[in-house]
């Protein structure tokens, strides 16, 4: 099975800071790789899919980059709506997808 | 409008057995494979399980084989999750989702539901 692994696991920042989240597959996926943001009680929803393509909807602050084994997701000018938990999940060994163990981002 | 929905999550002891619903609306339900994830309280998303469009094909993660089984009805466009021999650490809400309906998005998981809470206790 392919292993994601996250870091950090967690994140203080402040409201209009940048902020990067980095994400290592156990082998490569190619640029097979979805981003999550997840809000406290509520399902997840998908950010960015196939690593840099930001899904229908989702704010340009928000962006992804990688290919291979590691990738980044980066948020620029922090709102607060931002400040929830963020997942990757390879797409590359169907229909496993797995998830990396997520990124509390917080207010500083 | 892609609607799912969960249902069957319960306070169960130990031991015990539940089969978990996901009704879904929407879309063309025989056209998607279906998935589930779950994520234990203030734990992060874990991918329990998938089932083809068909049905004939069924996956599931390593740790969890043996005791979960996806199925699927396509005439009731639902998918259900049993699960036996119920543990603590099966306490998780646990969703139902499917990838989108475009081939960009045909492996990210773009429709989910509101999730199903099951409780293993004694």
């Amino acid at each position: 099975d392919i292993q994601m692994t996250q870091s950090p696991s967690s994140l203080s920042a402040s409201v209009g800071d940048r902020v990067t989240i980095t994400c290592r597959a156990s082998q490569s996926i190619r640029n097979h790789l979805n981003w999550y943001q997840q809000r406290p009680g509520k399902a997840p929803t998908l950010l960015i899919h196939d690593a840099s393509s930001l899904q229908d909807g989702v704010p340009s602050r928000f962006s992804g980059s990688g290919s291979g084994t590691d990738f980044t997701l980066s948020i620029g000018n922090l709102q607060l709506v931002d400040f929830a938990t963020y997942y990757c999940q390879q797409s590359s060994s169907a229909p496993m997808y797995t998830f990396g163990q997520g990124t509390k981002l917080e207010i500083k | 409008e892609v609607q799912l929905l969960e249902s069957g999550g319960d306070l169960v002891q130990p031991g015990g057995s539940l089969r978990l619903s996901c009704a879904a609306s929407g879309f063309t339900f025989s056209d998607f494979a279906m998935y589930w994830v779950r994520q234990a309280p203030g734990k992060g998303l874990e991918w329990v399980s998938a089932i083809s469009r068909s049905g004939d094909s069924t996956y599931y993660a390593d740790s969890l084989k043996g005791r979960f089984t996806i199925s699927r009805d396509n005439s009731k466009n639902t998918v259900y999750l049993q699960i036996n021999n119920l543990r603590t650490d099966d306490t998780a809400v646990y969703y139902c989702t499917k990838a989108g309906e475009s081939y960009e998005l045909i492996r990210a998981f773009v429709d989910w539901g509101q999730g199903t809470l099951v409780t293993v206790s004694s």
